[in-house]
């Protein structure tokens, strides 16, 4: 059974502060990913990785980094938190493409920045 | 450009009655499209992809190329449907992009 973990399942920040959002697989994925998940927007790709050390931008990176250190984590990092940053993250992984494609996703992270 | 639409935010039916969640795309080439299903206080979840052609939970969803769309549908409600739904369509060699969502809501 693949388990995506992510590190706390809720977080509360201040302006300004650096925030990492960590996760943790471990099926081995090559895929690793970061959504931001808000009503009405629907879940936004903000960074991905197919590989250690590599990392693309998704839809909206603006305001994030990733890094992938080791194959089974991925972390988002916020430079400075903003109040608009305020959301839902989920981090997700998937083995290469194939006929049974699927991403696997984490419980999510509900961060809060006041 | 990709792009997935899901025109509902929310749908609300009565148990024992039909359900149709509905999903159109666009996309220049041979799309892949996938419903995804997140459950209260669970993690978000793949409910079926159109190449398996199965059902899933009573669930169906036929690809409609000439209308681009991606239906999701189910002919008897229950109540453990409730959920919020999301259709992805594949872009690239392994990426997804979502629909905004439809929250379903099943009434007793």
């Amino acid at each position: 059974d693949v388990k995506v973990t992510q590190s706390s399942r809720y977080l509360v920040k201040r302006t300004g502060e650096k925030v990492f959002l960590e996760c943790v697989q471990d099926m081995d994925h090559e895929n690793m990913f970061w959504y931001r998940q808000d009503p009405g927007l629907g879940l936004r790709l903000i960074y991905f990785s197919y590989d250690v050390k590599m990392k693309e931008k998704g839809d909206i990176p603006e305001g994030y980094s990733v890094s992938r250190e080791k194959k089974e984590r991925f972390s988002l990092i916020l430079e400075s938190a903003s109040t608009n940053q305020t959301s839902m993250y989920l981090c997700a992984s998937s083995s290469h493409a194939g006929v049974s494609y699927e991403q696997y996703f984490g419980p999510g992270t509900r961060l809060t920045v006041t | 450009a990709q792009r997935v639409t899901q025109p509902e935010k929310l749908l609300s039916v009565f148990k024992g009655a039909p359900v149709e969640l509905k999903c159109n795309y666009s996309y220049s080439g041979s799309p892949e499209l996938f419903w995804y299903v997140q459950y209260s206080r669970q993690r978000l979840q793949l409910l079926l992809r159109h190449i398996s052609r199965e059902s899933i939970k009573g669930f169906t969803a036929d690809l409609n190329k000439g209308e681009t769309s991606f239906h999701l549908k189910k002919p008897f409600a229950q109540e453990e449907d409730s959920a919020m739904y999301y259709c992805a369509l594949k872009r690239g060699a392994n990426n997804l992009f979502f629909g905004t969502g439809t929250r379903l809501t099943v009434i007793p």
